[in-house]
This record gives C-alpha cells, structure tokens and sequence, in this order.
C-alpha cells in the first residue's frame, strides 16, 4: 500500500522569512498526482498546489511551491514570505492515475512567529 | 464556502448509539468520499461512491456504512457507538476522480460520551 510520510511534526518560522516542509511517498507507480493541503485552526481542508508525476517541472502557486524529486520520492513545500494566515497543519497527499482515493500524511503544524 | 456541505456541523451523542452524517457535494461533482480524522491525526480513507455505486472501501469498520442517493447526496452511517469513534468526519467531492484533489466539506465534528 502507498504510504506518504511527513518527518516533521511541527515547524516554526519567523513572519516574512521562508520555510520548507517535507514529505516522501513511497509507491511502484509511474503516473500519479501529489499534493499539499493547508488545515487551518476552522479544521477547513484547502488545497494548496497540486503536482502531477509525469512533469518535471515544479509547480508554483504565488508565495508557494514544491521540489519534486521522483526518483527520491520526495515532494517537499516551500512557502516564501511567511504570512500570520500561513499558520496552520500542513498535509502531503498521494494519488494514483484515475485512483479513487487520496493517501494523506500525518501533516506538519506550521507557527508563525510575528 | 467550498461548495460541499455537510450536516450537522457538531454532534454529541452516547455510546452505543446510532447517528448519520449528511453530505451534499460541489454542483457537478460525481464522487463522495468519506474521511475520518482523530485528534491531531491524520486523514483515513472510509469509503467512496461515484454516481450513487461504491467504487473504493477503505479501513472502514463493519459498524460503519454510507450511500449514495440519486441526488449524489451522500449519508455516514455510524452505529454501535464507541468512545473511539470521537473524530472529525470529512466529506469531499470530485468530479470523477483524485486526479485534481478533492474538495472539503467543512467537517462533522462527532463526540462520543
């Protein structure tokens, strides 16, 4: 079974400065989506950026964006000028081509420090 | 508002117990899919339906049971109740499927007492 692992259970940052969340995945398949979902403290789940496997570029949303390395199997999210609103849990997600289900990682807790 | 709602937004009720979650998904959006998420935790796949069929189970317990309707409405099942079933309930909803993420409902937030 796809499993997705997120290392870091909490992360810190000053405002403004820029932060890096990890994520690995591990998987036999060639074609499958990644993703990033922000929960903030209203337990709403948004999604951040979506990354498919068979582009080698990054994807990039405004102040957020991912280092895909397939082979390594690792999908980590940058968020540059940290903003107060960024606080929240972060969650990698796994999803194979036409899969009818997302595999989710036990998400890091992001504090922003003013 | 993400366009998935979700009813009741809190829920309170005793062991042994029998309740059900309501879900209505994104206008034209095929796919419901139920997420269960404990404190703290992460999210754990329950079920899925597409166009009122089953077409993905997850660690969902015997206890547990969910539909489909025509309306592509969708209703958690939950009896039997036990402490550990306390989590927040997700639903969200695809068109057809994950490829471009789902969409979250807002959360059933169930305690168990």
């Amino acid at each position: 079974a796809q499993t997705v692992t997120q290392s870091q259970p909490e992360m810190s940052v000053q405002e403004a400065e820029t932060v890096t969340l990890s994520c690995t995945y591990d998987t036999s398949e060639s074609d499958y989506y990644l993703f990033w979902y922000k929960q903030p403290p209203s337990r709403q789940m948004i999604l951040v950026i979506r990354q498919e496997a068979y582009k080698q570029q990054n994807a990039t949303e405004n102040r957020f964006s991912v280092n895909f390395q397939k082979a390594a199997k690792s999908f980590s999210l940058k968020i540059s000028d940290s903003q107060l609103g960024d606080a929240a849990m972060y969650f990698c997600a796994y999803g194979e081509e036409g899969a009818q289900k997302l595999v989710f990682g036990q998400g890091t807790r992001l504090t922003i420090n003013p | 508002d993400s366009g998935v709602t979700q009813t009741p937004k809190h829920l309170i009720t005793a062991t042994g117990q029998r309740v059900t979650l309501r879900c209505s998904p994104r206008s034209g959006d095929l796919s419901v899919y139920w997420y269960q998420q404990s404190l703290d935790q992460g999210l754990q796949f329950l079920i899925q339906y597409y166009n009122g069929e089953e077409r993905a189970k997850g660690n969902i317990l015997e206890r547990f049971s969910a539909q489909q309707f025509p309306d592509l409405h969708s209703e958690l099942n939950l009896s039997s109740l036990e402490l550990g079933d306390s989590a927040l309930y997700f639903c969200a909803s695809s068109v057809v499927n994950g490829n471009y993420g789902y969409t979250f409902g807002s959360g059933t937030r169930l305690t168990v007492v």
